[in-house]
């Protein structure tokens, strides 16, 4: 199947400081790509549709000042974690979605971050 | 508000038998629901989806089954086995890519 990586798998930075977190698809081109925030125990929980040429479309709830997503090409979206706090350590996952329009989507392994 | 619900964090069962995963979810305009299967600090992996217009999709050990006036959907694992021990999400769309995910549910298979 298709395969979406993420970069880095882990990192740990100071408060303050701002992180980016790519996400590749490796075999198939992705017009769109979804990022996602996951807190311990609990579900996934969409963050913004990363769209290549526009703007990213942002979840009620989610600062676009904080989290700035840009699609740099049909390969690549990065997030970034601007100004991190503690309360920003999370893991942070992607997805595409299929190629042709189906309904499956292809996760990247995540991204731990923890801001000290 | 969580649209999609696992109400079980978390399951045991013994090799061989059947594991029942069980999701719910509120919102009626929902088509499409998927299985997800996730090992720690992985991404999830597609296991297993359902249309709306069906009540079972069987792949497998795997099987969905939907009822759809219920709201509810289970994932059943048979014969279980110990590298099915993983978390396990249910998702649900509307329309379009957006997917609203459960909180997931561990499974142990116990050997």
């Amino acid at each position: 199947g298709a395969v979406v990586s993420q970069h880095p798998s882990w990192v740990i930075c100071k408060s303050g400081t701002s992180v980016k977190i790519e996400c590749r698809s490796l075999d198939f081109q992705a017009t769109t790509m979804f990022w996602y925030r996951q807190f311990p125990k609990q579900s996934l929980m969409l963050m913004a549709t990363s769209n290549e040429g526009s703007k990213a479309t942002y979840e009620q709830g989610v600062e676009k000042d904080k989290f700035l997503i840009n699609h740099a090409s049909l390969t690549l979206s990065t997030l970034t974690v601007t100004s991190a706090h503690p309360e920003d350590s999370s893991f942070y996952i992607c997805s595409a979605p299929a190629a042709g329009g189906g309904n499956e989507q292809f996760f990247g392994p995540g991204t731990r971050l923890t801001v000290l | 508000d969580q649209q999609v619900k696992q109400n079980s964090p978390s399951l045991s069962v013994q090799e061989g038998r059947i594991s029942i995963l069980n999701c719910d979810y509120t919102n009626s305009m929902f088509d499409y629901f998927l299985w997800y299967k996730k090992y720690p600090a992985e991404g999830p992996t597609f296991l297993i989806s359902i249309s709306s217009i069906k009540d079972k999709n069987e792949d497998g050990r795997f099987t969905v089954f939907l009822n759809k006036s219920a709201k509810h959907l289970s994932l059943h694992i048979v014969p279980s086995q110990p590298g099915d021990s993983a978390v396990y999400f249910c998702a649900a769309r509307p329309e379009g890519n957006q997917f609203y995910f459960g909180t997931g549910t561990s499974l142990t298979v116990i050997p």
